[in-house]
């Protein structure tokens, strides 16, 4: 079964911190994913890497980077917190071309 | 952007009923995917079709689609608790990246 680990299930930060969302996927797939999903809005994509240090921006990248350096590894930064990042930060990896597996998700409050 | 959208938003039903979920899109699909979240949980794939495809069955799931009206169902037979979770579409645009698009989806609770 392929496992979608996220490093925190639950996060709670300070407005102006810099903060890390780590993901680690176990199946060698090639492409990776941040979603951020809040209620009335559904999932809405923030980056995606389709290969080791390649990125590309989703619909709402603003305030957020992220790095892929190794295949398993995409990790997502919030440079500077902000209350209206407050949200479920959800991972997911697949093959090319092929359906998606999720982690279950770090529910992040910034204060 | 939202390329599917989901309705109902919300769905209540007894155990032993079935349960309908549509989902509409707006541009030209490669495929569409059915995936569940229980709550607080990460989405779990259910299924995929594809745009040259009109019907495709998983054990007690149904999923057609029509891509003349731009749209999809799921049909979840003879429901049962365990499938209280919330049920989402994805689509992946014809051309361009394979990056599935998520609608808002359908909260779906079944009563015992």
């Amino acid at each position: 079964d392929v496992k979608v680990t996220q490093s925190s299930r639950y996060l709670v930060k300070r407005t102006g911190e810099k903060v890390f969302l780590e993901c680690v996927q176990d199946m060698d797939h090639e492409n990776m994913f941040w979603y951020r999903q809040d209620p009335g809005l559904g999932l809405r994509l923030i980056y995606f890497s389709y290969d080791v240090k390649m990125k590309e921006k989703g619909d709402i990248p603003e305030g957020y980077s992220v790095s892929r350096e190794k295949k398993e590894r995409f990790s997502l930064i919030l440079e500077s917190a902000s209350t209206n990042q407050t949200s479920m930060y959800l991972c997911a990896s697949s093959p090319r071309y092929s359906p998606l597996h999720f982690g279950n998700g770090t529910r992040l409050t910034v204060t | 952007s939202q390329q599917g959208e989901e309705d109902p938003q919300a769905l209540s039903i007894q155990e032993g009923e079935n349960a309908t979920m549509n989902c509409s899109y707006k541009t030209s699909i490669n495929n569409l995917q059915w995936y569940r979240q229980n709550s607080g949980r990460g989405l779990v794939h259910l299924i995929l079709i594809r745009s040259n495809e009109r019907e495709k069955h998983s054990g007690r799931l149904r999923v057609t689609l029509d891509t003349s009206k731009k749209s999809s169902s799921l049909l979840i037979t003879a429901s049962r608790a365990a499938d209280t979770a919330s049920y989402f579409c994805a689509t992946v645009a014809s051309g361009g990246s394979y990056i599935p698009t998520f609608g808002r989806g359908t909260s779906l609770i079944v009563h015992p």
